[in-house]
């Protein structure tokens, strides 16, 4: 099993471009979260969803959009790339049992908009 | 909302012990994580603690709940250059629901020094 993978690893942005983060995983897990990661603040959620063909917004939403038409994949787009989404993201995924509700989380992907 | 902080850098000697601290604000968190990031990587699930819990042992690390300070911290025994690494808190409260979102705190830079 690959476990989480999310693709591109490092991207390069001007302002005002777009751009879709993949993230992939094989566990047939329901759970599938994005997060995005900053000095000094941890992981903050930016969505979730909690199976196929449905997402919500977590704690910083505002300028992505998120979509889950499958189970294993979870998209994170960024419509109009602005310089404050300079970070690295995060993709986890969960499944249904587990009794400790264990996220398992992707490499992460390096964006700098300029 | 939930918060959980930690503070931001710990330097210890190798073959010390290390105890990175953590607190929370939210009573009715259920499960309590310690993730490990190490450099360029994402984050994996080193323990957890259920909150009927005060203490759980696994080999080198020791997790304490102090329900009634909100407090949580990781012993690390016998410190390791390879325990070199960021170390997140992170929370499941009761208002979580069944999305299993997790609060992370900002994390923890362990340096171990040879």
């Amino acid at each position: 099993n690959a476990g989480v993978t999310q693709t591109p690893k490092f991207r390069v942005l001007k302002t005002g471009q777009s751009m879709t983060l993949l993230c992939a995983q094989d566990m047939n897990h329901e759970y599938m979260y994005w997060y995005r990661q900053d000095p000094g603040m941890g992981l903050r959620l930016i969505h979730y969803s909690v199976g196929e063909g449905t997402t919500a917004k977590g704690e910083v939403p505002d300028g992505y959009n998120v979509s889950r038409l499958k189970k294993q994949n979870f998209l994170l787009g960024l419509e109009s790339a602005a310089p404050s989404q300079t970070s690295v993201y995060f993709c986890a995924s969960r499944g249904l049992a587990g009794i400790y509700n264990e996220q398992f989380f992707g490499p992460g992907t390096r964006l700098t908009v300029l | 909302g939930e918060d959980v902080e930690q503070s931001l850098f710990l330097s210890v000697r190798e073959g010390d012990s290390s105890v990175i601290n953590c607190t929370y604000t939210d009573s009715s968190s259920t499960y309590l994580y310690w993730y490990k990031q190490e450099p360029g990587a994402g984050l994996q699930l080193l323990t957890y603690i259920f909150s009927n819990m005060d203490m759980k042992q696994d080999q080198r690390l020791t997790v304490l709940l102090n329900k009634k300070d909100k407090h949580l911290s990781l012993r690390i025994a016998d410190t390791q250059t390879g325990d070199s690494a960021i170390y997140f808190c992170a929370v499941i409260t009761h208002g979580s629901g069944n999305t299993g979102k997790l609060i992370f705190g900002q994390g923890t830079t362990l340096q171990v020094k040879p």
